[in-house]
């Protein structure tokens, strides 16, 4: 499949190391945040998301931190796989009404050595 | 249970043609976005279709335009292509309401190549 994000920031970590992926927002009326992971030829697919009522949210493997303050956003990733090479994005959308129209940051490509 | 699908996968045309790009949702979902993903880049909202309405649009011109259908599923249309349309599109579809509880799905997307 064709490569996502030539010219993107890179991670690069151990398998079985954890990983944390960072993501700074701009718009401060943002009030849901999600993150997305994109394997090549692939579309985004759903990672985890977070309400801006709450600064911590798990899932299996993944943690979202938020700090509104500051406006950033990280994904903490446990004992990263090879599997989890991809681009992640992080994404905000505005308003409280639930209606997605999300803003995408750049992206960070994570890469996974045995 | 099919995910949202997309067609068709890659497509090439000429400067100044026309283009429709196909999508048809997760099942259960009745709300349509259209992303463009340049290469290297994160995913731009263009528009988003609900009750076969264009709701919610992105900083994209006339040029173009969507369509959903009473079976939920939506075609993206751009007419006088130009070089700098080739990109990956995208088809997110959800479940009207709340984001909270129905995040976006997308498909694995058209690229688009124009010369």
């Amino acid at each position: 499949g064709e490569s996502v994000g030539l010219h993107l920031p890179t991670l690069s970590v151990q398998e079985g190391d954890n990983s944390i992926i960072n993501c700074a927002y701009s718009n401060s009326a943002s009030d849901y945040f999600i993150w997305y992971k994109q394997e090549s030829g692939k579309g985004p697919q759903f990672i985890i998301d977070i309400r801006s009522n709450m600064d911590k949210r798990q899932g299996q493997r993944v943690t979202v931190l938020l700090n509104k303050t500051v406006k950033h956003l990280s994904l903490q990733i446990a004992a990263t796989q090879p599997g989890d090479s991809a681009v992640y994005f992080c994404a905000e959308s505005p308003g409280g009404t639930g209606r997605r129209a999300l803003t995408f940051g750049s992206g960070t490509r994570l890469q996974v050595q045995p | 249970d099919a995910g949202v699908t997309q067609s068709p996968t890659h497509l090439i045309k000429t400067r100044g043609q026309q283009v429709t790009l196909r999508c048809s949702p997760k099942s259960g979902h009745d709300t349509v976005s259209w992303y463009q993903q340049a290469l290297g880049q994160g995913p731009q909202f263009i528009f988003q279709y609900y009750e076969e309405e264009e709701r919610q649009r992105g900083n994209f011109p006339d040029r173009f335009s969507g369509h959903q259908f009473p079976n939920y599923s939506s075609e993206l249309n751009v007419n006088a292509l130009l070089l700098g349309d080739s990109a990956l599109y995208l088809c997110a579809s959800s479940l009207d309401g709340s984001s909270y509880n129905s995040p976006l799905h997308f498909g694995n997307g058209t690229r688009l190549t124009v010369t």
